[in-house]
């Protein structure tokens, strides 16, 4: 069992939709939640980055975070084409022990 | 704008050749980073390294090498290129201290033929 799953996808949304991205994992020792967005032929860049339970808004972006449940959100509200992207959950333990999950391509139709 | 930055971007290369992967960054960063990336699955640690004449090996088993003799610079080689390891390269880094989410460059696409 993969200690990191990530719904596969993938995601096709019109324009505007209110999306919802999802990961689990098994791995109690995780504190650090990450979500990151990674274009085509880019590397992955932070977009969002918590390390306690509950949800973390930034613009049209809310990260949330449930520890009891083991599993996290990213929510991107009015998404827009620029959106389209492939979307990756991460966590780590305290000693920078990282996992990824297997990410989310997600397209947005104008 | 990346402060990591990755050469060559893109690499087509025979079965048995060696080669390197240049990997910079121009933030002071004590903690770099290597990982595989292939479509549809999770990316893979095969090496790390926590300052100068650090290395060590990832999750991922690798027929790679890798050198940190200056803090900003961490090559990765392989030997002797096979198809296998035909992927995306990705290396990180992070400053020392206490905990900050990796910082990517924009990969190197190995194509071994």
């Amino acid at each position: 069992q993969k200690e990191v799953e990530q719904d596969p996808g993938p995601l096709s949304v019109p324009e505007g939709a209110i999306v919802s991205l999802n990961c689990t994992y098994s791995n109690s020792a995780f504190q650090y939640f990450m979500w990151y967005r990674q274009y085509s032929r880019k590397g992955p860049e932070l977009l969002m980055y918590t390390y306690s339970s509950g949800n973390k808004e930034d613009g049209r972006f809310t990260a949330q975070v449930d520890k009891s449940s083991k599993y996290i959100s990213l929510f991107i509200r009015d998404s827009q084409p620029s959106d389209s992207a492939t979307y990756l959950c991460a966590m780590s333990s305290r000693n920078n022990d990282m996992r990824f999950g297997a990410g989310t391509r997600l397209t947005v139709k104008p | 704008e990346a402060d990591i930055y990755q050469t060559p971007r893109y690499l087509v290369i025979g079965t048995g050749k060696k080669i390197t992967l240049e990997c910079s960054q121009t933030m002071g960063h004590d903690k770099m980073y290597w990982y595989q990336q292939d479509p549809g699955m999770e990316l893979h640690l095969i090496h790390y390294s926590y300052g100068v004449n650090s290395t060590e090996k990832g999750d991922l088993s690798s027929e790679s090498t890798v050198s940190r003799i200056r803090t900003e610079h961490f090559p990765l080689t392989l030997e002797s290129a096979r198809p296998s390891h035909t992927s995306q390269y990705l290396c990180a880094s992070i400053p020392a201290g206490r905990y900050s989410p990796l910082h990517f460059g924009n990969g190197t696409r190995l194509t071994v033929t």
